[in-house]
């Protein structure tokens, strides 16, 4: 079975300050792509950055960057720079490169920008 | 180009009454996707769509459940005699699905709020 595990339900970081959300996941595959989305208040689901698991250099995406350990099925998420808009909810997500491509997501991050 | 369309963007039901929640994908893309969402949840998929065909509904209670996307119109997620415990957001996303880097990136919907009487 196919399971992403975030550990961290609520974190806070001071605006302007560096965080990183962490995000593990268990999968036989070896063809799968990883995915962070963000989702406000409003609700909105917004993908943050992916990450293709064939490639070692990690994804960046202007403040947003992962690190990711394939041999520790570690994907997580560092945001630099924290601004009071990034306040929102912090899902990890992978899929399969092949099949149905439906995605796994795990439980969330709540993350709180302190002005 | 508009996003992906859902409406109603909220939706009230009494138990034992249907409901019906659609999805309009991105222009040109042919894959629609159902997840759902409990509160302090993530989302789980139901049901994977191309037109007019059910790719993959391991994710979909086996009852009251259907979802169809036909040649036509929008793809409709259905739940018959609603219960409480189907209140939650329901989401859409759809993907082009023509092959490509980017053709599995999926593009979500703003949800359905269901909240059941």
């Amino acid at each position: 079975a196919q399971t992403v595990t975030q550990s961290q339900p609520e974190m806070s970081v001071q605006e302007a300050e560096t965080v990183t959300l962490s995000c593990t996941y268990d999968t036989s595959e070896n063809n799968y792509y990883l995915f962070w989305y963000k989702q406000p208040p409003s609700r909105q689901m917004i993908l943050v950055i992916r990450q293709e698991a064939y490639k070692q250099q990690n994804a960046t995406e202007n403040r947003f960057s992962v690190n990711f350990q394939k041999a520790a099925k570690s994907f997580s998420l560092k945001i630099s720079d924290s601004q009071l808009g990034d306040t929102a909810m912090y899902f990890c997500a992978f899929t399969f490169r092949t099949g149905a491509n439906n995605l796994f997501f795990g439980t969330g991050t709540r993350l709180t920008v302190i002005p | 180009n508009a996003g992906v369309m859902q409406n109603p963007r909220h939706l009230v039901r009494r138990r034992g009454q249907e409901a019906r929640l659609r999805c309009s994908p991105m222009k040109g893309h042919s894959h629609v996707y159902w997840y759902r969402q409990l509160p302090e949840e993530g989302l789980k998929f139901m049901v994977y769509l191309q037109k007019e065909n059910i790719i993959d509904e391991s994710g979909m209670p086996k009852e009251r459940f259907s979802a169809e996307f036909p040649k036509e119109g929008p793809s409709i997620l259905r739940i018959q005699q609603v219960v409480r415990g189907d209140s939650a957001a329901y989401f859409c996303a759809s993907s082009p699905g023509t092959g490509g880097r980017l053709a599995d990136e999926q593009f979500f919907g703003p949800g359905t709020r269901l909240t059941v009487l």
